[in-house]
């Protein structure tokens, strides 16, 4: 019962430092994103992925990369880590588009830029 | 533009007490929308999802939510909550093709004993 799995759950990063989010699911799940979450904002969508070879903007894509070279795995990618890049990530995966379907959360990644 | 609204930041209740978490958003088209909760140190979970039929839709854990088109609301409802409710509640919407879901920025509910 997999699911989601996210990789690392913690991750304190220095300023310019980069570093990678994994994310990997096993549900052959067509359409995969990446959230951020902040206190009292909720969720923002950062990229998300309908298929394989395809990656879309979301709402706060800025500071951000991902690609989508397989089905199962839609890395996360942060350049340049800056302080406004501290957060909760987690990533996410439905079958196929939004409309009525399920989405399923990893357990997010805490991470930190100091 | 796409947005949902949870006007409601912090709810505190006692337990045993009827519960409701207003939702309003603003979407062209037909919506589909759902209640996301998530539980202390968890990760978000469905509790109910509204896409067609029946506007009284409901959840796991007693939970439940009326889809009210006239008046762009989607609130969530429990007749007597418990303990064990405490947590952050998300309402969300999407387009019925759409590839992506707008999330609210949540409302947290805690639950005296």
């Amino acid at each position: 019962n997999a699911g989601v799995t996210q990789t690392p759950k913690f991750r304190i990063l220095k300023i310019g430092q980069s570093m990678t989010l994994q994310c990997t699911q096993d549900m052959n799940h067509n359409y995969m994103y990446w959230y951020r979450q902040d206190p009292g904002m909720g969720l923002k969508l950062i990229y998300y992925s309908v298929g394989a070879g395809i990656t879309d903007k979301g709402e706060v894509p800025n500071g951000y990369n991902v690609s989508r070279s397989t089905t199962e795995d839609f890395p996360l990618r942060l350049e340049l880590a800056a302080p406004s890049q501290t957060s909760v990530y987690f990533c996410a995966s439905s079958l196929t588009g939004t409309g009525g379907n399920t989405i399923y959360f990893g357990e997010g990644s805490w991470l930190t830029v100091v | 533009a796409q947005s949902v609204s949870q006007h409601n930041h912090h709810v505190i209740l006692s337990e045993a007490a009827s519960l409701e978490l207003g939702c309003n958003y603003s979407y062209g088209g037909t919506v589909n929308l759902f209640w996301y909760v998530q539980y202390p140190g968890q990760h978000l979970q469905l509790l109910l999802k509204y896409f067609s039929g029946d506007p009284l839709v409901k959840g796991i854990k007693g939970f439940e939510a009326e889809f009210i088109k006239s008046k762009f609301s989607f609130n969530l409802r429990k007749p007597s909550v418990q303990w064990s409710d405490t947590a952050e509640y998300f309402c969300a919407v999407s387009g019925s093709s759409a590839s992506k879901i707008i999330f609210g920025s949540g409302t947290r509910l805690s639950i005296r004993p």
